[in-house]
């Protein structure tokens, strides 16, 4: 499995964009780059994932570089409820190990 | 649909004791796994399974068993509690092998703290 790499904590002001990066350079070709968050000590929630594109939904968008080693989860309009501990995680399909690292503390601020 | 769920919401346990955290999900997914999440940190893998009658270790193993009979329920096993163990257990889901396009679904916890 691929391993991450995240900044411990950002800052992001209230009602701005929050891009968070992730580092995934010895990713494979088969494994899919997810992000989860988790708020105070709840079970990490699905945030979105990827595999080559860049992907869009209605909580966040992935954007994945073209060699695919490293990706950034971008919130578009930050609130004080998007404060979390937020995690990148690669998987492969035919392995089915998820591994967490420390993720990035996000802190939104007023 | 319940989803994942998992209990007893919080556990106290003596050193010594043993008890089973439970899990079940409704999804009929194949792959359900087992972390632990110490106070400031992120999660990490005790077990998991890809599916009925097979389990394998993650991370951290030592002091805890698992079976899966069914596809639906996973539990978790502390055959003897140290204060070691003292955590936050989280049950996650998904569909199984060759589905690397599959989210982890989480249940809410279960509080263990051993005295």
């Amino acid at each position: 499995d691929a391993k991450t790499t995240q900044p411990p904590s950002m800052d992001c002001a209230e009602g701005r964009a929050a891009n968070l990066p992730c580092n995934h350079s010895t990713i494979s070709g088969n494994e899919y780059v997810y992000w989860y968050r988790q708020i105070h000590s709840q079970g990490p929630q699905y945030i979105i994932h990827g595999l080559k594109n860049n992907e869009t939904n209605e909580m966040a968008s992935l954007i994945i570089t073209e060699d695919r080693k490293s990706s950034t989860l971008i919130l578009p309009h930050a609130t004080l409820r998007d404060t979390a501990v937020y995690y990148c995680i690669v998987r492969a399909g035919n392995f089915n190990k998820f591994y967490f690292g420390s993720g990035t503390k996000l802190n939104v601020k007023p | 649909n319940a989803g994942v769920t998992q209990t007893p919401k919080f556990q106290v346990l003596k050193t010594g004791q043993s008890m089973t955290l439970q899990c079940a999900q409704d999804m009929n997914h194949e792959y359900m796994s087992w972390y632990r999440q110490d106070p400031g940190m992120g999660l990490r893998l005790i077990h998991y399974s890809v599916g009925a009658g097979i389990t394998d270790q993650g991370e951290v193993p030592n002091g805890y068993n698992v079976s899966r009979s069914t596809t639906e329920d996973f539990p978790l096993r502390l055959l003897s509690a140290a204060p070691s163990q003292t955590s936050v257990y989280f049950c996650a889901s998904s569909y199984g092998r060759g589905v690397g396009n599959s989210p982890l679904h989480f249940g809410n916890g279960t509080r263990l703290t051993v005295t």
